[in-house]
């Protein structure tokens, strides 16, 4: 069964960029799409964008836009979430999640079924 | 865009009791819905799919249903392990997501 390994914390200053990264592991990304939902303290899901690792094309949540990027290395089974010009409403824990056959079926019927434990990004001056 | 709402934002459950939470769309969305419980600092984890289907390992307690525009997910017989908060969340919309706001079962 894949797991999905985040490392645990990143610390930044405002107007500062940073990369959360997200690796398979027991697997690979195969025919899933990958996606980006963060959560700030105390608040609910908020998706930001997501990614089929197969055919390497990106789509974003309309208030990410311009300043979230997501990547994947399918050499070595990884996605990245790149996030810019972070002010303190960024403060927020990071999830990856897997949208399971999604590269065959364009869909998501099965739901998010794997996730991440989760990167809490912190910004603070 | 597709929004979600939940009722109710809290509830104030026992153990053994039924409850219900419901999620509503602003538009039809067939049954191209999931449902994830949170627990505080974990990750969510995914319940229910296509409105009614139990993902594997979930215990049968947990049942949803729904179509359109109306659905809701049900917990028959409260365990101490199911105070969390649940999410609803629109898949038809793919490759864009909506969550609702969640609902909050506490004691």
């Amino acid at each position: 069964q894949v797991q999905l390994l985040q490392a645990g914390a990143e610390v930044r200053t405002p107007g500062s960029s940073v990369r959360v990264s997200c690796k398979a592991s027991g697997g690979t990304f195969s025919n899933d799409a990958i996606s980006w939902v963060r959560q700030a303290p105390g608040q609910g899901l908020e998706w930001m964008g997501g990614i089929v690792p197969l055919f390497g094309h990106a789509n974003y949540a309309q208030k990410f836009q311009g300043r979230a990027t997501i990547t994947s290395d399918k050499s070595t089974s990884t996605v990245y979430m790149d996030l810019s010009s972070l002010t303190i409403e960024d403060t927020a824990a990071y999830f990856c999640a897997r949208v399971p056959g999604a590269a065959v079926t364009a869909s998501a019927f099965y739901g998010m079924d794997v996730w991440g434990q989760g990167t809490t990004v912190t910004v603070s001056s | 865009d597709i929004q979600l709402s939940q009722s109710p934002s809290f509830l104030s459950a026992s153990v053994g009791d039924r409850v219900t939470i419901t999620c509503r769309a602003s538009q039809g969305i067939d049954n191209s819905l999931a449902w994830y419980q949170q627990k505080p600092g974990k990750a969510p984890k995914l319940l229910i799919y296509g409105a009614s289907t139990l993902q594997s390992g979930v215990p049968s307690r947990f049942s949803a249903s729904g179509s359109g525009t109306e659905f809701t997910l049900t917990i028959d017989g409260l365990q101490p392990e199911d105070f969390a908060t649940y999410y609803c969340q629109q898949l038809i919309d793919y490759p864009l997501f909506t969550f609702g706001p969640g609902t909050k079962v506490d004691v």
